[in-house]
Order: C-alpha cells, then sequence, then structure tokens
C-alpha cells in the first residue's frame, strides 16, 4: 500500500512570493490533515479535512494561507505572500479511522 | 487548549539499556495518547498508541503506560538498539468533531550508542 505522498520536498522561495505544496492522501483514507512543524518542535495542526470540507481550520493563518481538496482526495496549501517566519516543515497526514493519522515525508520550506 | 510538556528534550544511552521518556498533559478531557518516531527527512510514524480506558501497553520492545488521575503518560523502549535513534514525540489527543486532534510534545532525540 503507498503511504502519503507530497511534493515537492524542498522548496526555497523569497520573501513575499508564492508557494504550494500538494499531498496525495493513502487510498480511502477520509479525513486529511496539514501541520506545520517548527526546527526542534512538534508539528501543530493547521487545517482538517472530512472528506472536500474542511472542518477545523481555526489554527490556519487565513490572511496568508488557503487550503483546498478537490473531490475529496488531493489536497494543496498555499501561502500567499510568504514570510520568512514560514520557513518550516509543512507535512499532510490522512487517517482512515477516528484515531491513527499517517504522515507524509514532508516538504521543507525555506524563505530567504 | 491542551499543553504537553516532555522529557527528556535529548537522550543519550547505551546500545542494550533502556529507555523512558516522560510527557504530562493539561486537558483532562484528553482520550487517546500516540507516541510517533520520526526519523531525519521522514514523517512521524505511529510507533504505540493508548487510549484511556487502559493502563498499561506492550508490543515487543516498547510499552506505554498512562496515569490519568497525575495526567501523565511514558514511553518505555528495552533493549535498545541503534536503529532507535531518532526524535520521539508524544501527544494528547482530544476528540473533535469525529477525530482525534493531537497536541504533540517539542520531542526527545534519543541516541543510542553501540
Amino acid at each position: 500500500e503507498a503511504g502519503v505522498v507530497q511534493s515537492p520536498r524542498y522548496k526555497i522561495i523569497e520573501k513575499k512570493q508564492p508557494v504550494a505544496f500538494w499531498c496525495n492522501p493513502i487510498s480511502g483514507h477520509n479525513t486529511l490533515y496539514w501541520y506545520r512543524q517548527n526546527l526542534g518542535q512538534g508539528p501543530e495542526l493547521l487545517i482538517r479535512y472530512e472528506n472536500e470540507e474542511a472542518v477545523d481550520d481555526s489554527q490556519l493563518p487565513k490572511d496568508r494561507f488557503s487550503a483546498e481538496r478537490l473531490k475529496g482526495v488531493d489536497s494543496t496549501l498555499k501561502i500567499q505572500p510568504a514570510e520568512l517566519g514560514d520557513s518550516a516543515v509543512y507535512l499532510c497526514a490522512s487517517s482512515l479511522d477516528r484515531y491513527e493519522q499517517y504522515f507524509g515525508p514532508g516538504t521543507r520550506l525555506t524563505v530567504t | 487548549g491542551e499543553n504537553v510538556e516532555q522529557h527528556p528534550s535529548t537522550l543519550s544511552v547505551q546500545e542494550g539499556d533502556s529507555a523512558v521518556i516522560k510527557c504530562t498533559y493539561s486537558d483532562s478531557a484528553s482520550n487517546y495518547f500516540p507516541w510517533y518516531k520520526q526519523e531525519l527527512g521522514k514523517g512521524p510514524q505511529l510507533i504505540i498508541d493508548i487510549r484511556s480506558n487502559v493502563g498499561e501497553k506492550k508490543d515487543q520492545r516498547i510499552a506505554v503506560t498512562l496515569n490519568k488521575t497525575a495526567k501523565h503518560f511514558s514511553l518505555h523502549i528495552t533493549e535498545t538498539q541503534p536503529e532507535d535513534s531518532a526524535v520521539y514525540y508524544c501527544a494528547a489527543c482530544g476528540a473533535a468533531g469525529g477525530s482525534y486532534i493531537p497536541t504533540f510534545g517539542r520531542g526527545t532525540s534519543l541516541i543510542v550508542h553501540p
């Protein structure tokens, strides 16, 4: 069974530029999560989808971040414009039941 | 909101020794406690979890204990091996709309010396 796929794996951009991350969850997993992991810290939830509906986006900085999950499968997280403080690893996870989450390898974003 | 404290931040052991990582949480409504292992360049991987109706769970060399009264839980790894070297995260999860949303600790970097 294929795991959660994320791309790109690495991205370097200048501040004020836009950037997008893509996630393909495990087949059949209805719940999809986006997390941000700062250096030396645990992941922090940004947004959670149940199928195509965003059911928890309270931690998403909505002035510059946006996300979508078309057809309840793949998801895209976008930042526009990026700031220096957005440098982090962006992780996507999916789950089938209420408990176990399966994480992708993440996208390491560096904003210069 | 939930707050999870994790100790120690770094743990160095010799191969074959045991390793213990401890976490405390603040929200008494949390009732699911997973532990994740994260290797360099990879996403976190679930290694063991425990639900609030259980005090202890074991899977081969890994065990987790939970004390809901004191709001703390621990990860025990016996007979450590060099491949156990990684960052370990505890999390405390409360129910939110049908899913359990984790609040993670800051992580413990485990180093197992051959």
